[in-house]
């Protein structure tokens, strides 16, 4: 069965700490591992794909990494607006075109 | 582009009561999905549709729960009768294609309370 699972829950940095999310994921033939961001009272924003080991993605003070394992979500120098909840999801070979979602890391940036 | 919309943005309804969400996808895309999202158990597939047409429903969690796509512009999730366990925040999302980049495009949610 997919499963995924991100760590830590919650994260606290300042301002500039820069740090790393984890996302671990067992999966039959990954087809994408994929990074969302979600504001409180939003829906799911859409921020990388992933699709083999080695890959990496960047977008301002983001950056994805993927191995045969799991992702990182990089964060260089974080800003207070960068707070948010991260969702890590994949698609594997045998699950058509479901997205299997993990529970997400909540992360505060304070100034 | 106005993106997903979702309407009612909040629902509370007692328990037994019938409650419909609605969505209409972004233009041109041809796959439209529905989500669950609770505390416990995370955000959920429901069931998606490609063309109107419904692909998979295998995480609907029962007969209660029913989806329609009548036309490309419009999608119901259709709860009867609802139960206090149903309290979430239902998401519906879009796509041109789930395959390449799979963006799926999410709309704002609506937080269904049912009492």
């Amino acid at each position: 069965e997919d499963q995924v699972t991100q760590s830590p829950e919650a994260l606290r940095l300042q301002e500039g700490e820069s740090s790393s999310l984890n996302c671990s994921y067992t999966v039959s033939g990954l087809r994408g591992l994929f990074w969302y961001r979600q504001d409180p009272g939003k829906g799911p924003e859409f921020l990388f794909t992933l699709y083999s080991a080695g890959e990496e993605k960047e977008k301002e003070r983001l950056k994805a990494t993927l191995t045969k394992k799991e992702s990182f979500l990089h964060i260089t120098a974080p800003k207070p607006e960068d707070s948010a909840t991260y969702l890590c999801a994949v698609r594997g070979a045998d699950s058509s075109y479901k997205l299997i979602f993990g529970s997400g890391t909540r992360l505060l940036v304070r100034p | 582009d106005a993106g997903v919309i979702q309407s009612p943005r909040h629902e509370v309804t007692e328990m037994g009561q019938e409650v419909t969400l609605r969505c209409k996808p972004i233009s041109g895309h041809d796959y439209l999905f529905w989500y669950r999202q609770t505390m416990m158990r995370g955000l959920e597939l429901l069931i998606y549709f490609n063309n109107n047409v419904p692909i998979d429903d295998s995480g609907m969690p029962e007969d209660r729960f029913s989806a329609k796509m009548p036309n490309a512009s419009f999608s119901t999730l259709k709860i009867q009768p609802s139960e206090p366990r149903d309290s979430a925040v239902y998401f519906c999302a879009s796509s041109l294609r789930p395959g390449g980049a799979n963006e799926q495009f999410f709309g704002p949610g609506t937080r269904l309370t049912v009492l």
